[in-house]
């Protein structure tokens, strides 16, 4: 069976200082991908970062970093120099193929919110 | 704004009865995809739909159906309403349907079963 654990339900940070949220996954297929998202307040989901099992690097985009250890099945997200706008529940997700070239199916995790404080 | 336009934003109804919510993707995409999000199950995946075909299923309940149309908005149905359906329901869609896809989400429709 395919899971998403995120351990930690809450988190706070300091403006301006790096965060880690945690992911573990668990999972038998060879072939994934892995999600990070962001829902605000206001509810909306936003794509933040996505990672492929087979990529070896770390996948990057502005200041959020995928943290991927495939050994050890954790896709923690890194945010770098925290802002107030950060503060939201973020989500971990994972994909992975539903049948043959057809669609893919996804999971997530329970979410951590995190708190940015000033 | 995602370009993802979910209708309508709100709905309340009764136990038993039966309602679509409707999506419309982003220009040019072809995937959709549905989920729902409750306090106790948290986010869950139903359903992604490919131009036009149905092409993965998750926990979709057998009261709940959807469909894409040729213009490719999506219509999902819920039925036989019960109390644990309320939830926020999300439509997301991607410009393809490869497990790294980009997906945008709507609003979200937020339905309340009295």
């Amino acid at each position: 069976a395919q899971k998403i654990t995120q351990t930690q339900p809450g988190m706070f940070v300091q403006e301006k200082e790096a965060v880690t949220l945690d992911c573990t996954y668990d999972t038998s297929d060879q072939s994934y991908g892995l999600f990070w998202y962001k829902q605000p307040s206001s509810g909306e989901m936003i794509f933040l970062i996505y990672q492929g099992s087979y990529d070896e690097q770390n996948a990057t985009e502005g200041r959020y970093s995928l943290n991927f250890q495939k050994a050890r099945k954790s896709a923690n997200l890194v945010i770098s120099a925290s802002q107030l706008g950060d503060s939201a529940m973020y989500f971990c997700a994972m994909s992975r193929p539903w049948g043959v070239n057809t669609g893919n199916q996804f999971y997530f995790g329970t979410g951590t919110s995190l708190t940015v404080i000033p | 704004d995602s370009g993802v336009t979910q209708t309508p934003k709100h709905l309340i109804t009764a136990t038993g009865q039966r309602v679509t919510l409707r999506c419309s993707p982003r220009s040019g995409d072809l995937s959709v995809y549905w989920y729902q999000q409750s306090l106790d199950q948290g986010l869950q995946f139903l359903i992604q739909y490919y131009n036009g075909e149905e092409r993965a299923k998750g926990n979709i309940l057998e009261r709940f159906s959807a469909q894409q149309f040729p213009d490719l908005h999506s219509e999902l149905n819920l039925s036989s309403l019960e109390l644990g359906d309320s939830a926020l329901y999300f439509c997301a869609s991607s410009a393809d349907r490869g497990m790294g896809e980009t997906q945008y989400f709507g609003p979200g429709t937020r339905l309340l079963v009295l």
